[in-house]
C-alpha cells in the first residue's frame, strides 16, 4: 500500500537559516509527489510538485525540493527560512488508489525563531 | 489562483443532530471535490470523492449513511454529518479539482465540527 512518512513531527529553525523537511515514500510505481503548507485557519496551499522530468523541482515562496528515487525520498528545503514560513507542512503522493487521489504524510509542524 | 470557501469554519452541535458544511469553488469549476477529515497531529484521511451530478464514492470504513455527500453543481459540495455524535467531532476539509490537471487540488481552510 502507498504511504508518506514525514519523521519530524517539530522543527524549530532560526529566522534566516536553512530548512529541509524530509518525506520518504512507499510506492509500486512512479509517484506524483506533492508538498503542502498549511497555516493556522487556513486550507493546504500548493507549495510545489513532481510528476516527472527534472528530479530538482522550483515551487512558490522560494521552496524547493528534490525527487530520489534511490532514497525514496522527496524533502522540502528552503535557503534562508523567514518567520512567516511558520505552518505546517504536509508532503502528499498520488495517484492512490485509482484515480486521483492523494495520501498524505503526517505533516511536520514548523516553528521559527526571531 | 483557485480559490476553495468552506462554510461554516466553525460549528458546534448537540449529538444527535444533523449539521452541513458547504464547499464552493469560487473561481473555477470543479468536476471533483474530495472530503477529507483531520484529526489532531494526525494526516489528512480522505473520506470520499464526488464528481458533479454523480454519487460520491467513499473510502473503506466510511459510513455513507452518516456522511452524506452531494455535489450538485460544479462549484458547490455539501457534506452532511447525520445524527452526530462526540466521535464525529473533528476538523473537516474539502479540495476541489478541476479537470484538466486532475492531480492538483485546491484546498478550502476547514470547517471545526465540535458534537456536545
Amino acid at each position: 500500500a502507498q504511504s508518506v512518512t514525514q519523521p519530524d513531527i517539530h522543527i524549530t529553525v532560526s529566522e534566516g537559516a536553512s530548512l529541509e523537511l524530509r518525506c520518504n515514500y512507499s510506492y509500486g510505481a512512479t509517484p506524483y509527489l506533492f508538498w503542502y503548507v498549511q497555516s493556522p485557519g487556513q486550507g493546504l496551499q500548493l507549495l510545489l510538485k513532481y510528476f516527472s522530468g527534472d528530479t530538482l523541482v522550483q515551487g512558490i515562496k522560494g521552496f524547493e525540493a528534490e525527487f530520489k528515487r534511490s532514497q525514496s525520498s522527496f524533502n522540502l528545503r528552503k535557503p534562508s527560512v523567514h518567520w512567516s514560513d511558520a505552518a505546517e507542512y504536509f508532503c502528499a503522493v498520488g495517484p492512490t488508489g485509482g484515480g486521483n487521489k492523494l495520501t498524505f504524510g503526517t505533516g511536520t509542524q514548523l516553528k521559527v525563531e526571531l | 489562483g483557485a480559490v476553495v470557501s468552506q462554510h461554516p469554519s466553525r460549528v458546534i452541535c448537540k449529538s444527535g443532530t444533523s449539521v452541513k458544511i458547504e464547499c464552493r469553488s469560487l473561481d473555477f469549476q470543479a468536476t471533483t471535490m474530495f472530503w477529507y477529515r483531520q484529526f489532531p497531529k494526525q494526516s489528512l484521511m480522505l473520506m470520499a470523492t464526488s464528481n458533479e451530478g454523480s454519487k460520491a464514492t467513499y473510502e473503506q470504513g466510511v459510513e455513507k449513511d452518516k456522511f452524506l455527500i452531494n455535489h450538485a453543481s460544479l462549484t458547490l459540495s455539501t457534506l452532511t454529518v447525520t445524527s452526530a455524535h462526540p466521535e464525529d467531532s473533528s476538523f473537516y476539509i474539502c479540495s476541489a479539482g478541476e479537470s484538466r490537471d486532475l492531480y492538483e487540488q485546491y484546498f478550502g481552510p476547514g470547517t471545526r465540527l465540535t458534537v456536545t
